[in-house]
């Protein structure tokens, strides 16, 4: 059972074009979600998270949506750049459960 | 660099041994959490440990087992080993209190080969 789904696998996007990275749960208990970015042969590290009481959250280049009503969120990045190339990860939390579930990641190539 | 290491950085070992990777958080971090990583696969969540006691339990199997210590390094214990159980395992710390979410910093990860 896949709670924290992202479906595409891979994503590629021209430098200085906006990245969006998708991702989708199914757990209505989640109430805080982050995405993590890693690059080869390094652990994940951590990009921007969100709040279910909120409905984006932006840090420079990266801002993240959450559509609680669809179950949803988004990454997007603008403007891409070469070294954004990077496995995304979306994870979810339910703060009463203390566990953090990781979507399966998506590939981002940033083409220059 | 996040400030948690994990050792060894690759094992390759047999079908049915037994290994230990080991995992010291940042300092000043209480929570550890164990994940594994398998070929293409997101990050499965195994344990976490929270000063010392377990918090919280995820995908992990009866063979494998964990532990945090007094001086707050975790080990985790992968025994009978199987041809599946080669992946990426990563430790992560995070200085949250119990019940609070907080952001986790990851370890570079041990490569298990299991031939």
């Amino acid at each position: 059972d896949q709670q924290v789904k992202q479906n595409s696998p891979s994503l590629s996007v021209q430098e200085g074009r906006i990245s969006i990275l998708n991702c989708d749960y199914t757990n209505s208990m989640f109430d805080y979600f982050l995405w993590y970015k890693k690059y080869p042969a390094e652990g994940p590290t951590f990009l921007i998270s969100i709040s279910s009481i909120k409905d984006k959250n932006e840090d420079g280049r990266f801002t993240v949506f959450l559509n609680k009503s669809a179950k949803h969120l988004s990454l997007h990045i603008v403007p891409s750049q070469p070294g954004d190339s990077a496995v995304y990860f979306c994870a979810a939390s339910d703060t009463g459960g203390f566990k953090t579930i990781f979507g399966a990641g998506t590939r981002l190539f940033v083409k220059a | 660099d996040s400030g948690v290491t994990q050792t060894p950085k690759h094992l390759i070992t047999a079908t049915g041994q037994r290994v230990t990777l080991r995992c010291s958080p940042r300092s000043g971090d209480l929570s550890v959490y164990w994940y594994q990583q398998s070929l293409d696969q997101g990050l499965q969540f195994l344990i976490q440990y929270y000063n010392g006691e377990e918090r919280a339990k995820g995908n992990i199997l009866e063979r494998f087992s964990a532990q945090q210590f007094p001086d707050l390094h975790s080990e985790l214990n992968l025994s009978s080993l199987e041809l599946g159980d080669s992946a990426l395992y990563f430790c992560a710390s995070s200085s949250s209190l119990a019940g609070e979410v907080d952001t986790q910093y990851f370890g570079p990860g041990t490569r298990l080969t299991v031939l």
